[in-house]
C-alpha cells in the first residue's frame, strides 16, 4: 500500500499561473480533504470530500477549486496562483468506522512545497 | 465555529515527561486527535478521545474532558526523536473535518 501520494512535491510558479495538485489515496477511502500549512501554523483546511463526485468548502477556498471524479484521486487546482498561495500543500483522507457513525483518523500525503513569485 | 488553544513552544529533558495542554470551544464536538509532525514531513496520527478520560499508548497517553474543553498529550522517558511539532485536532460532527491547532514545537535536549 502506498498510502496518500501527492504529486508534484516540489513547484514554482509565477503570479497568474495556473496548476493542478494531484492527490491520490488506495486505502479505499471516503473523505479526503486538502489543507494548507504555512510556517508557525497550523492546517487550514481548503475544500474536502465526502465521496465520489462531491466536494465542499473549509475555511480558505477562496483562489482553489477541487474536483473528485474517482473515488481514490483528489485535485486541487490554482487557476490564477498568488504569492499568497505560497505555502505547504497536505492531503489527506480518512473513513468512517463502519455502525459507529465516527470519523477515524487523518492519513496525509508528504506535501506539495508550492512557491509563488 | 471553532477555536483551539496551545502552547508555541516547550522545552524538556532526555528521559523527563512533558505535558501538553490543548483547549477548546467548539459547536459540535466527534472526538479530538493528537498527531506529531517533524519538521519538513507529514502530521502523523498519534492518538483519539471522543469520550472522557485517559487513553495510554506506549510512552503517549492523551487525556479528554469534554465539560471542560481540555486535552492533554503526555509524553513520558522522552527521547530526542520526540522534538517535533505535536497538533491538537477537534474533528466536528460534519464530514469528519477537523480544526487544527497551531500546534507546539518540543525540543528534547540531551
Amino acid at each position: 500500500n502506498a498510502g496518500v501520494t501527492q504529486t508534484p512535491k516540489f513547484r514554482v510558479l509565477k503570479t497568474g499561473q495556473s496548476m493542478t495538485l494531484l492527490c491520490a489515496q488506495d486505502m479505499n477511502h471516503e473523505y479526503m480533504y486538502w489543507y494548507r500549512q504555512d510556517p508557525g501554523m497550523g492546517l487550514r483546511l481548503i475544500h474536502y470530500s465526502v465521496g465520489e463526485g462531491t466536494t465542499a468548502k473549509g475555511e480558505v477556498p477562496d483562489g482553489y477549486n477541487v474536483s473528485r471524479l474517482k473515488k481514490q484521486n483528489f485535485l486541487l487546482g490554482l487557476e490564477s496562483a498568488a504569492p499568497s498561495q505560497t505555502s505547504v500543500y497536505f492531503c489527506a483522507s480518512s473513513y468512517r468506522e463502519p455502525g459507529l457513525g465516527l470519523v477515524n483518523e487523518q492519513f496525509f500525503g508528504p506535501g506539495t512545497r508550492l512557491t509563488v513569485l | 465555529g471553532q477555536n483551539i488553544d496551545q502552547p508555541t513552544e516547550m522545552t524538556a529533558t532526555e528521559g523527563a515527561i512533558v505535558q501538553i495542554n490543548c483547549t477548546y470551544q467548539t459547536s459540535g464536538f466527534n472526538g479530538l486527535f493528537w498527531y506529531q509532525q517533524h519538521a519538513g514531513e507529514a502530521p502523523t496520527f498519534l492518538s483519539y478521545n471522543v469520550l472522557d478520560g485517559l487513553e495510554e499508548k506506549g510512552r503517549f497517553s492523551s487525556f479528554l474532558s469534554r465539560s471542560k474543553g481540555y486535552s492533554y498529550l503526555l509524553l513520558k522517558e522522552l527521547q530526542m526523536k520526540d522534538s517535533a511539532s505535536y497538533l491538537c485536532a477537534v474533528s466536528n460532527t460534519n464530514a469528519g473535518k477537523s480544526t487544527f491547532g497551531d500546534g507546539t514545537t518540543l525540543t528534547v535536549k540531551p
